[in-house]
């Protein structure tokens, strides 16, 4: 167990529709990154906060958006999703700068 | 920008055999690092081994070990007397070191994957 909790673990919807992709992380980290993981495209980067503040951007589509709460734990916001938003979702925690990431494990999003 | 290359989309070693993943990369940087994670079926990623680009000693973890070249920019994943329990797919990731970086300024980058087959 990597600590990183990801909540729901499961997830279908349609297109057009909305979706929020929780994520707490491991008691004590301060950096919460998100990926994308998709047959097509593999794993890919979209977002990483720390301390609450926006850090790096990737991959991330602006249907999408991302926010770290004061209490640290992430939301992941998806909109006006595509069939191709279809995949995995890891969220990703750690202590701070130049520290290893601990993945949680996932959220599958499909959307039909 | 960085990228990384697993050539190998699938290995397949015989039980208590030792196997050998491979993973090239690009960058500019200097000071990076390197990682192996293994993504079993239960889709977990788990880290198996971080290798700091300025120290030239090889990491190990138990019966996981690197090669790590880095003029070549090679950074190979050797697994020893392999075990059922390592079937999965390995991914091996990059990223830079930085201050604003917890893993890296823009993330992991990550390869393709192997796929790793166990026969008993």
């Amino acid at each position: 167990d990597s600590g990183v909790t990801q909540t729901p673990k499961h997830l279908i919807t349609a297109t057009g529709q909305r979706v929020t992709l929780r994520c707490s992380p491991r008691s004590g980290d301060l950096s919460v990154y998100w990926y994308q993981q998709s047959l097509d495209q593999g794993l890919q980067f979209l977002i990483q906060y720390y301390n609450g503040e926006e850090r790096a951007k990737g991959n991330i589509l602006e249907r999408f958006s991302a926010q770290q709460f004061p209490d640290l734990h992430s939301e992941l916001n998806l909109s006006s999703l595509e069939l191709g938003d279809s995949a995995l979702y890891f969220c990703a925690s750690s202590v701070g700068p130049d520290t290893p990431l601990h993945f949680g494990n996932g959220t599958r999003l499909t959307v039909t | 920008a960085q990228t990384v290359t697993q050539s190998q989309p699938e290995m397949s070693v015989q039980e208590a055999e030792t196997v050998t993943l491979s993973c090239t990369y690009d960058t500019s940087e200097s000071d990076y690092y390197l990682f192996w994670y293994k993504q079993p079926p239960s889709r977990q990623m788990i880290l198996v081994i971080r290798q700091e680009a300025y120290k030239q000693q090889n990491a190990t973890e138990n019966r996981f070990s690197v090669n790590f070249q880095k003029a070549a920019k090679s950074f190979s994943l050797k697994i020893s007397d392999s075990q059922l329990g390592d079937a999965a797919m390995y991914f091996c990731a990059y990223s830079e070191r930085g201050a604003n970086s917890g893993g890296g300024a823009d993330g992991l980058t990550f390869g393709k994957g192997t796929h790793l087959i166990i026969q008993p």
